[in-house]
């Protein structure tokens, strides 16, 4: 199926760091969430971009939805544990209401 | 809010065998999304519905997979005959419809199918 480039594919670091990731695509989105997934959970969702340059934050986190409207990328800062997880971009096809998911990035967070 | 349901959380069966995985969407909202997560292909839609009525069917694998939207609290996704590679984890999510866009996905708690 069609996927979004996300990067990185994992990370480590140490409790305090602030953390970025990014996704891309060949492709134009109306509409871009952040989501973090928990082991044995289903993704809940962090943040969600509805304009191109639109810049949230929720808490700690930050995310920006690319002028081209084909990239987006979500910061964390001062990272703490219970940061770990999977977080996945996903962003929605103009003209239609489908979801396509990156490939998620792998944090791990080093006490 | 009880937030989206899906029965059961966990499925092992043989392969060859009817698997019938079921979905609660929250109350109120009127898309339905059916994914599969598995580690090489990652999170995929297979179907969405909008009001109860399927609108794109172009993830779903193959004909063996069907799903269907009775009424607006209630979707089944069946797998008839199941097979090994159909192992994954299967979510549900709903979205409502604000302002002529899908609002955010809210997703389920999955329902992991292993089949042997």
């Amino acid at each position: 199926g069609q996927q979004l480039n996300q990067s990185p594919q994992s990370m480590f670091i140490q409790e305090g760091e602030d953390v970025s990731m990014n996704c891309t695509s060949s492709s134009i989105f109306n509409t871009w969430l952040w989501y973090k997934q928990d082991p044995g959970e289903g993704p809940v969702l962090l943040i969600a971009l509805y304009k191109a340059g639109e810049l949230t934050s929720n808490g700690r986190l930050t995310a920006q939805f690319g002028i081209t409207r084909k990239d987006s990328f979500l910061n964390i800062s001062a990272s703490i544990p219970s940061d770990v997880g999977i977080y996945f971009c996903a962003g929605q096809l103009m003209g239609t209401y489908k979801y396509i998911f990156g490939t998620g990035t792998r944090l791990k967070v080093l006490a | 809010d009880a937030g989206v349901i899906q029965s059961p959380r966990h499925e092992v069966t043989e392969m060859g065998q009817e698997v019938t995985l079921r979905c609660k969407p929250i109350s109120g909202h009127d898309y339905l999304f059916w994914y599969r997560q598995t580690m090489m292909r990652g999170l995929e839609l297979l179907i969405y519905f909008n009001n109860n009525v399927p609108i794109d069917d172009s993830g779903m694998p193959e004909d063996r997979f069907s799903a269907k939207m009775p009424n607006a609290s209630f979707s089944t996704l069946k797998i008839q005959p199941s097979e090994p590679r159909d192992s994954a984890v299967y979510f549900c999510a709903s979205s409502s419809t604000l302002r002529g866009r899908t609002d955010t996905q809210y997703f389920g708690p999955g329902t992991r199918l292993t089949v042997l």
